[in-house]
């Protein structure tokens, strides 16, 4: 039974396309953010939406679009990738307010 | 601004004990220290959190100074399963818009 699920796991594509990362969690957490990683290993928030509602937009391009249909779920869709977009996506959840975050597996994005 | 410094790396002998050290010499008096694991290709996972006392939970250990300004994660019995990059974080428990920010942690290698 995985928490926070994501999907694909692997994605390669082109440069200038459009692609989707989803998430999903089972947890009944009300809040859930997206965190970018890339070659160097930094780990950076990128969004978090809470109830379905975005709280958190960390100056990240607007090709970056995310949509959260109901709290278990949050997407990210990338429009017009670029090379720089290659990275390891990973969503998380968390109830409350306090700092205990549940990851889901990561996407690994690869853009050529 | 990093509001955390570990050092990059630290060697471990599998079975012994594993102390990571943390500075935080700028907390505030209600925020916390967290604790988070990165295996290898993994999501982070979340490890432990204190405020002023000492914590223990089945997976390690967490001793916070008097004066909180540095603390140590105690793994008590390192396996290899235990490498990983360790974070350690600063944390204002609160509102759904606070975020967790990740630095660049502690590479622990613990070796047979």
């Amino acid at each position: 039974d995985t928490a926070v699920s994501q999907t694909p796991k692997y994605l390669v594509t082109q440069m200038g396309n459009d692609k989707s990362i989803k998430c999903e969690q089972n947890l009944g957490h009300d809040t859930m953010y997206w965190y970018k990683q890339d070659s160097k290993k930094f780990l950076k928030i990128m969004f978090s939406y809470n109830n379905k509602e975005l709280i958190i937009n960390e100056t990240v391009p607007n090709r970056f679009s995310p949509k959260s249909p109901d709290k278990a779920h949050l997407n990210l869709h990338i429009n017009s990738l670029e090379l720089g977009d290659s990275a390891v996506y990973f969503c998380a959840s968390r109830q409350g307010a306090g700092g205990e975050l549940f990851f889901g597996e990561g996407s690994r994005l690869t853009v050529l | 601004d990093a509001k955390t410094t570990q050092p990059p790396s630290m060697d471990c002998a599998e079975g012994r004990a594993a102390n990571l050290p943390c500075n935080h010499s700028t907390i505030s008096g209600n925020e916390y220290v967290y604790w988070y694991r990165q295996i290898h290709s993994q999501g982070p996972q979340y490890i432990i959190h204190g405020l002023k006392n000492n914590e223990t939970n089945e997976m390690a250990s967490l001793i916070i100074t008097e004066d909180r300004k540095s603390s140590t994660l105690i793994l008590p019995h390192a396996t290899l399963r235990d490498t990983a990059v360790y974070y350690c974080i600063v944390f204002l428990s609160g509102g759904s818009n606070y975020k967790l920010t990740f630095g660049k942690g502690t590479l622990l290698t613990v070796n047979p």
